[in-house]
């Protein structure tokens, strides 16, 4: 079956412009998690979505990130007025329940993103 | 601050031998535990879990061990071959969170 997927696989944009990354998880699951890795970094957690919970957007950076999730499917991580330092590979993972059930994710190939 | 640490950015180990990766962590509620490995360009895959009321779990080639006095975990391959050449992420969660916590990685080379 397919995976998790992500568009675009790279994005180049100009410091100040807004950018939008998708992230299509597998069916049926209802946990979607977003992540960062910044060069040399580990991966850092962002936003959490787990049905029709309010999400935990305890890891975003700041109020420059927003996520959402329709109809309990596809996300779109947003970030507006990017900034140098946003470059990253932004990751998105599903699974099949929340992490209280000890699932696993699967992740994403990501969307490199390159601020200039 | 960084709950859970990968101190060996790297490691080089020859085809056949034994691959040992580190992993410390800090939070004392981390009740679970997982180990992903990443090609480049690819986004990471799940490789084995373990649980607290476990020390050890083995599947294949593969055995993870938890220390939880030490705070303290170790991914084993045994033999390495070189198709196991990738970056290695350990990761924690509490059950109390929604997040994992990830180390920065050990590149892993198996030398032919």
């Amino acid at each position: 079956g397919a995976g998790v997927s992500q568009s675009p696989s790279n994005k180049v944009t100009e410091k100040g412009k807004d950018v939008e990354l998708r992230c299509d998880p597998i069916s049926g699951h209802t946990a979607l998690y977003w992540y960062r890795q910044s060069l040399g970094q580990g991966l850092e957690f962002l936003i959490y979505f787990q049905g029709n919970s309010a999400p935990d957007k305890s890891g975003l950076p700041s109020d420059r990130f927003s996520a959402e999730r329709t109809g309990g499917s596809v996300s779109t991580l947003t970030i507006q007025r990017t900034q140098q330092e946003d470059s990253a590979v932004y990751l998105c993972a599903s699974s099949l329940g929340g992490l209280a059930g000890g699932e696993t994710q699967y992740f994403g190939p990501g969307t490199r993103l390159l601020v200039l | 601050d960084q709950q859970v640490k990968q101190n060996s950015p790297s490691l080089s180990v020859q085809e056949g031998r034994i691959s040992i990766l580190n992993c410390d962590y800090t939070n004392s509620m981390f009740d679970y535990f997982l180990w992903y490995k990443k090609y480049p360009a690819e986004g990471p895959t799940f490789l084995i879990s373990i649980s607290s009321i476990k020390d050890k779990n083995e599947d294949g080639r593969f055995t993870v061990f938890l220390n939880k006095s030490a705070k303290h975990l170790s991914l084993h391959i045994v033999p390495s071959q070189p198709g196991d050449s990738a970056v290695y992420f350990c990761a924690a969660s509490a059950n109390t969170g929604n997040q994992f916590y990830f180390g920065t990685g050990t590149s892993l080379t198996v030398i032919p």
